[in-house]
């Protein structure tokens, strides 16, 4: 299975402030099409899971653009542009290029 | 607007059975692959299971091989996921997720004597 490992565990944060999230893959998550199937997820609170980026760095629709990923290969990561009071809870990438589907450990953000 | 609405969940004793339901709106549901993910009581995210937008093509992860069966009906707009000799260790919300990016509010099943 993929091993999918993130980092850090825990981010302390400060509103208005830039934070950064690294999600780093056992094997290499090109598929046979070209494609990179690495999701990012945000779980706040309470809540379900929502998801915020598709395809490394595609945005989906409603997220605020304050939400950008990068990477390629193995090496992953979403960075907040500026952290608001509503991005605290819990963030986790997914990789869906093998199966089975795995997800990151999670990184939990905090103000 | 698209609505994904788990049931089916409860308390069941260990080797028990259950049947979970997901409750497609706001989209072609037919035309969609779908996957259950669990979540345990204060843990991350594990994927449990796939089917395709036929039902032709079905994985499962190999925590739940065998005592899972992952359905839909696609006239119904349902998904099922049928849960058979379960584990104290499926204690979890259940969620069913699109490939759009759309999950449900999640059921969740307790496995307890």
């Amino acid at each position: 299975d993929v091993v999918m490992t993130q980092s850090p565990l825990s981010l302390p944060v400060t509103l208005g402030q830039p934070a950064s999230i690294s999600c780093r893959s056992s094997q290499s998550l090109v598929y046979s099409d070209g494609n990179t199937y690495l999701s990012w997820f945000q779980q706040r609170p309470g809540q379900s899971p929502r998801r915020l980026i598709y395809k490394v760095s595609h945005r989906d629709s409603g997220v605020p653009d304050r939400f950008s990923g990068s990477g390629s290969g193995t090496d992953f990561t979403l960075e907040i542009s500026r952290v608001e009071a509503e991005d605290v809870g819990v963030y986790y990438c997914m990789q869906g290029t093998h199966w089975p589907l795995t997800f990151g450990g999670g990184t939990k953000v905090e103000i | 607007e698209v609505q994904l609405v788990e049931s089916g969940g409860g308390l069941v004793q260990p080797g028990g059975s259950l049947r979970l339901s997901c409750a497609a709106s706001g989209f072609t549901f037919s035309s969609y692959e779908m996957n259950w993910v669990r979540q345990a009581p204060g843990k991350g995210l594990e994927w449990v299971s796939y089917i395709s937008s036929s039902g032709s093509t079905i994985y499962y992860a190999d925590s739940v091989k065998g005592r899972f069966t992952i359905s839909r009906d696609n006239a119904k707009n349902s998904l099922y996921l049928q849960m058979n000799s379960l584990r104290t260790e499926d204690t979890a919300v259940y969620y069913c997720a699109s490939p759009g990016g759309n999950w449900g509010q999640g059921t969740l099943v307790t496995v307890s004597s």
